[in-house]
């Protein structure tokens, strides 16, 4: 069955630098990806959404995400971390059931350090 | 962006009451709605899937008598829980698929539920 994995359930970063998150799917090339970022006591927000139609994917507040086929990744990447974006962040996969179901990975906890 | 809202966020009730927590998604159409759990410091479980006009789709260990989906209509989908107990105490967050448009998931804010 199609997953994800995330490695690193925490992220430290400086603000300024470099994000980073991790994000590995299985099997075979899923027909769309996902991140979502959660903030505390909030539900969650679609960062970006891979459809095959480009391999790096730009999306709100900064980030972006390059799908690699050789790699079976999907990381997320942001150039100079903000404060703001400490929270939660889930890969998402659609499940093939053809329900539309997602499953998420477990989590990063990005902490950005002032 | 689309926007789905959820009803109520925060939710405190005593042991073997029933809550009925709402989604609503407020500018576009779903027929699949989604509902998932969120026990602290870990990732969404789903718990079913909600279909306009047909009964729900539960996941494996989720009992259906206990949690009960009501999707009545293109852009309302509700979640009651019965006769809550502590147990139940959780994030419970909706998501409803908006198939014509963006072929994306988006998420409610969430309802906290605490059962003492």
């Amino acid at each position: 069955a199609q997953s994800v994995t995330q490695l690193g359930s925490h992220v430290s970063v400086s603000e300024g630098a470099l994000v980073l998150l991790r994000c590995n799917y299985s099997s075979s090339v899923p027909p769309y990806l996902f991140w979502y970022v959660q903030y505390p006591n909030q539900g969650l927000q679609l960062l970006l959404k891979y459809t095959s139609a480009a391999t790096l994917v730009k999306g709100i507040n900064g980030f972006e995400a390059e799908f690699k086929k050789s790699e079976t990744s999907f990381h997320l990447t942001k150039p100079s971390a903000h404060m703001s974006d400490a929270a939660e962040y889930f890969c998402a996969v659609p499940t093939p059931t053809g329900a539309n179901n997602l499953f998420f990975g477990t989590g990063t906890r990005l902490t950005v350090i002032p | 962006g689309a926007v789905v809202s959820q009803h109520p966020s925060r939710v405190i009730c005593k042991s073997g009451t029933s809550v009925k927590i709402e989604c609503r998604s407020l500018d576009f159409q779903a027929t699949t709605m989604f509902w998932y759990r969120q026990f602290p410091k870990q990732s969404l479980m789903l718990m079913a899937t909600s279909n306009e006009g047909s009964k729900a789709t539960y996941e494996q260990g989720v009992e259906k008598d206990k949690f009960l989906i009501n999707h009545a209509s293109l852009t309302l989908s509700t979640l009651t829980v019965t006769s809550a107990h502590p147990e139940d105490s959780s994030f419970y967050i909706c998501s409803a698929h908006d198939r014509v448009g963006t072929d994306t998931q988006y998420f409610g804010p969430g309802t906290r539920l605490t059962v003492l």
